[in-house]
């Protein structure tokens, strides 16, 4: 059982490049989620999605699209990347319930 | 739209001895659940407790304790017997009982001194 996991953990992109993060939880989760963490600051939403075929935007959508095509995965892409896009990207999953979100390591992402 | 707000940017502690974080939170709900999450240095996001706001009995887990005052939409986190391993961020969370989002504060560093 590996929990949720992101692929890469790490990306430099030059600004006007595209990429997709990966995100797989293997615990059959209805919920995931896209963060993205900037320096001294919490977790600020980006989208999110409540099931296969769902998407829904969170508190700071723009310049990023997500798909969820199936059950275990949930994509982040950034189609032209941007130096404000530099931060660190975090997914998450849980159960239906009111229960905690299990977070994955993390991906930190530099846009030069 | 709920806010949550942590105002002490970075707390220090001695080994052993005991530091009270705190949260105040903003909502028109009445039923939800607030969290505390740590981040370690590694990075990784660890759920310390959790508090359903229909419950009048503050969460304990092990050394980790909560003082829930609904009315004052407050949400402090005590740290009791602080050991090196709890050199992290921490960062409370709020989510409405129907929703689907956590709205996290800005955190608060928290230093254990040997």
């Amino acid at each position: 059982n590996a929990g949720v996991t992101q692929t890469p953990k790490f990306r430099v992109l030059k600004t006007g490049q595209s990429m997709t993060l990966l995100c797989a939880q293997d615990m059959n989760h209805e919920y995931m989620y896209w963060y993205r963490q900037d320096p001294g600051m919490g977790l600020r939403l980006i989208h999110y999605s409540v099931g296969e075929g769902t998407t829904a935007k969170g508190e700071v959508p723009d310049g990023y699209n997500v798909s969820r095509l199936k059950k275990q995965n949930f994509l982040l892409g950034l189609e032209s990347a941007a130096p404000s896009q530099t931060s660190v990207y975090f997914c998450a999953s849980r159960t239906s319930g009111p229960y905690e979100q299990y977070f994955g390591p993390g991906t930190r992402l530099t846009v030069t | 739209a709920q806010t949550v707000t942590q105002s002490q940017p970075e707390m220090s502690v001695q080994e052993a001895e005991t530091v009270t974080l705190s949260c105040t939170y903003d909502t028109s709900e009445n039923n939800y659940y607030l969290f505390w999450y740590k981040q370690p240095p590694s990075r990784q996001m660890i759920l310390v407790i959790r508090q359903e706001a229909y419950k009048q009995q503050n969460a304990t887990e092990n050394r980790f304790s909560v003082n829930f005052q609904k009315a004052a939409k407050s949400f402090s986190l005590k740290i009791s017997d602080s050991q090196l391993g709890d050199t992290a961020m921490y960062f409370c969370a709020f989510m409405k009982a129907a929703g689907n989002k956590l709205t996290f504060g800005g955190g608060t560093r928290v230093l254990v001194k040997p």
